[in-house]
């Protein structure tokens, strides 16, 4: 298996709270991503990043931010958690493109009360 | 704007016989394309790609096919396993750019 985790696994939280996921690699890949999976709505990428301190927003960036500051760490914040965002997030890297395969993580179920 | 479509959320074949998996596109700048698998409780896992300049690529029971006039693609499984049994996304890429997504689909085989 290739070497992507994500922290939590499960969290629940409440309105109002800041929430923050954890990506850890330890392929050196340089691309990293953040997803949420919605029924009905697939994968929507929330934000990327194409190296250290150089990320982007994706279609669903809207009350997310992130941080790398580190290659193997790709960090997913929540600043004011809503129950819209009740959903599952997956983490994936990819090494030298956006073309190469995408590894993705276990995933985390973050539910928003 | 949803630029990768998977029309069907579900679809169910009995084990042996072919499963046809279906993904439409409207940017015809997109020159890569991808088929992920999902089981519950993981992450996805790739399955299959294909270049624009290629119309099919197959890797063991799975073939990917591209008409790229239609901006369609499908994926093929043949025979079809209980094992098969996951969502499928689609995937499409413009060149140095994230990758797009659709829905997915559900496929069961029955045994």
């Amino acid at each position: 298996d290739a070497g992507i985790t994500q922290s939590p696994r499960h969290k629940v939280t409440e309105t109002g709270t800041p929430v923050t996921l954890r990506c850890h690699q330890t392929e050196n890949h340089r691309y990293m991503y953040w997803y949420r999976q919605d029924p009905g709505h697939g994968l929507r990428l929330i934000h990327y990043s194409y190296g250290v301190k150089d990320t982007d927003k994706g279609e669903v960036s809207d009350g997310y931010s992130v941080s790398r500051s580190k290659t193997e760490d790709f960090l997913l914040t929540l600043e004011s958690a809503t129950s819209s965002q009740t959903s599952v997030y997956f983490c994936a890297m990819s090494g030298t493109s956006y073309t190469d395969t995408q590894y993705f993580g276990p995933g985390t179920r973050l539910t928003v009360l | 704007d949803q630029q990768v479509k998977q029309n069907s959320p579900s679809l169910s074949v009995q084990e042996g016989r072919i499963s046809i998996l279906n993904c439409d596109y409207t940017n015809s700048m997109f020159d890569y394309f991808l088929w992920y698998k999902k089981y519950p409780a993981e992450g996805p896992t790739f399955l299959i790609s294909i270049s624009s300049i290629k119309d099919k690529n197959e890797d063991g029971r799975f073939t990917v096919f591209l008409n790229k006039s239609a901006k369609h693609l499908s994926l093929h499984i043949v025979p079809s396993q209980p094992g098969d049994s996951a969502v499928y996304f689609c995937a499409a890429s413009e060149r140095n750019t994230p990758l797009v997504f659709g829905k997915g689909t559900r496929l069961s085989v029955i045994a």
